[in-house]
C-alpha cells in the first residue's frame, strides 16, 4: 500500500496562474480532505469529501475548487493563484471522517506563489 | 475562535527528560482527543487517541492524560529522545455530532526539540 500520494512536492507559481495539486489514496477510504499548514496557524480544512460526487467545503475554501469523481482522487486545484495561497499542502483521508478515525495524511506538497 | 488552545507553542526539552504538552477545550461535548506527531517535511501521523471514558492512556514512552472536569488533555512523553524532535497536534471532536456539525478541531501545534 502506497497510502496518501501527493504530487508535485514542490512547486512555484506564478501570481495569476492556476495549478492543481494531485491526491490518490489506495486504502479504500470513503473520506479525503485537503489541509493547508501555514507558521503558528495549525492546520487549516480546505475542502473534504465523504465519497465519491460528494464534496464540502472546510474551513478556508476560499480560491480554491475540488471535485471527487472516484474514490482514489481528490485534485485540488487553485484557480488564480495568489501569494496568500503560498503554504504547504495536505491531502488526507480516513476510512470514514476525521472526526473520529485514523487520519492518514500525505507527505506535502509544498507551494510558493510569487 | 480558537476551541482547542495549545501550550507551548515551542518547547525544548534534555534528552531523557519529560515533555508535556498542554491542550485546553470548550466544547464539553468533545469525545475523541487525538494526538499527531509530524516530522519536519512530512504529514502528520496519528500518535495515540484517548475518549473521555478513561483518565489516563499510555502507549510506551507516551502518555496522555485526560481531566474531564477541569477539560484539559495532555501528551506527556517520558525518557525524551531526540528523535521525539517533531511539531505536535492536538484535537477534539464530539463523535456524536451529525452531519456538516462533525468536525475535528485542531490545536496550533507544539514544536519540540529535544537536545542531544
Amino acid at each position: 500500500n502506497a497510502g496518501v500520494t501527493q504530487t508535485p512536492k514542490f512547486q512555484v507559481l506564478k501570481t495569476g496562474q492556476s495549478m492543481t495539486l494531485q491526491c490518490a489514496q489506495d486504502m479504500n477510504h470513503e473520506y479525503m480532505s485537503w489541509y493547508r499548514q501555514d507558521p503558528g496557524m495549525g492546520l487549516r480544512l480546505i475542502h473534504y469529501s465523504v465519497g465519491a460526487g460528494i464534496t464540502d467545503q472546510g474551513e478556508v475554501p476560499n480560491g480554491y475548487n475540488v471535485s471527487r469523481s472516484t474514490t482514489e482522487d481528490f485534485p485540488l486545484r487553485l484557480l488564480s493563484a495568489a501569494p496568500s495561497q503560498t503554504s504547504v499542502y495536505f491531502c488526507a483521508s480516513s476510512l470514514r471522517g476525521d472526526w473520529g478515525n485514523t487520519i492518514y495524511f500525505g507527505e506535502g506538497s509544498w507551494l510558493t506563489v510569487v | 475562535q480558537q476551541q482547542v488552545k495549545q501550550s507551548p507553542q515551542s518547547l525544548i526539552v534534555q534528552k531523557g527528560g519529560i515533555s508535556i504538552i498542554n491542550c485546553a477545550y470548550e466544547n464539553t461535548a468533545f469525545d475523541y482527543f487525538p494526538w499527531y506527531q509530524q516530522f519536519p517535511g512530512k504529514g502528520p501521523a496519528l500518535l495515540i487517541a484517548i475518549r473521555p471514558d478513561v483518565s489516563e492512556k499510555k502507549e510506551g514512552r507516551f502518555t496522555i492524560s485526560f481531566n474531564k472536569s477541569a477539560k484539559q488533555f495532555s501528551l506527556h512523553i517520558m525518557d525524551s529522545q531526540p528523535g521525539d524532535s517533531a511539531t505536535y497536534f492536538c484535537a477534539a471532536s464530539n463523535l456524536q455530532d451529525a452531519g456538516n456539525n462533525r468536525k475535528l478541531i485542531w490545536g496550533l501545534g507544539t514544536s519540540l526539540a529535544v537536545n542531544p
